[in-house]
């Protein structure tokens, strides 16, 4: 099983600044990692997928890189509504996993 | 516009059984993969199965591997997932999201909770 791990847990953000999540495999996904955005009882939202294509109808303030095995999120300028928790998966092996995810809070 | 539904959480006793319902609207249901995705109270996201456009291929989380079958009906536009065995660990969110092989899940369910406890 690939294990994902997020970095950090918890990222403390004033409003216009600039965060960035990382996320690191196991072993190597290739590009095919998606980060999700989720809100307080919301379903989680497809940011980014392919490493580094945004979604339909994303922001384009949120950016992803990386390839293998690193892997960053970054939101250039945070808004209030990016406040919320972030998840990295893979879709690369069997069983997929996701990173334990990253709460994005207002500093 | 695309949407998943779901349907048939609730409270369980542990090793009883539920069925999970998640219908479909917007997209053309059968070309493509979904799956099973779920959140226990205060945790993250937890992968537990995926089913392809035909039904035929499946995959489970080890944690419910034999005790859960996910499968599709395609003229109604529905995934499933049943559940047998359930286990107070099995308390969750569950969602269900579109997303084939090397895809990433675009469309999520609002989500159906189920609790197992005595």
């Amino acid at each position: 099983e690939i294990v994902m791990t997020q970095s950090p847990a918890t990222l403390s953000v004033s409003p216009g600044e600039r965060a960035t999540l990382s996320c690191r495999a196991s072993q190597s996904v290739s590009s095919n990692l998606a980060w999700y955005q989720q809100k307080p009882g919301q379903a989680p939202r497809l940011l980014i997928y392919g490493a580094s294509t945004g979604a339909t109808g994303i922001p384009a303030r949120f950016t992803g890189s990386g390839s293998g095995t690193e892997f960053t999120l970054t939101i250039s300028s945070l808004q209030s509504e990016d406040f919320a928790v972030y998840y990295c998966q893979q879709y690369n092996n069997w069983p997929r996993t996701f990173g334990q995810g990253t709460k994005v809070e207002i500093k | 516009e695309v949407q998943l539904l779901e349907s048939g959480g609730g409270l369980v006793q542990p090793g009883g059984s539920l069925r999970l319902s998640c219908a479909a609207s917007g997209f053309t249901f059968n070309n493509y993969g979904m799956n099973w995705v779920r959140q226990a109270p205060g945790k993250g996201l937890e992968w537990v199965s995926s089913i392809g456009g035909g039904g035929g291929t499946t995959y489970y989380a080890d944690s419910v591997k034999g005790r859960f079958t996910i499968s599709r009906d395609n003229s109604k536009n529905t995934l499933y997932l049943q559940m047998n065995s359930l286990r107070a660990g099995d308390t969750a969110v569950y969602y269900c999201a579109k997303g084939g092989w090397l895809y990433a899940y675009d469309i999520w369910g609002q989500g159906t909770v189920v609790t197992v406890s005595s």
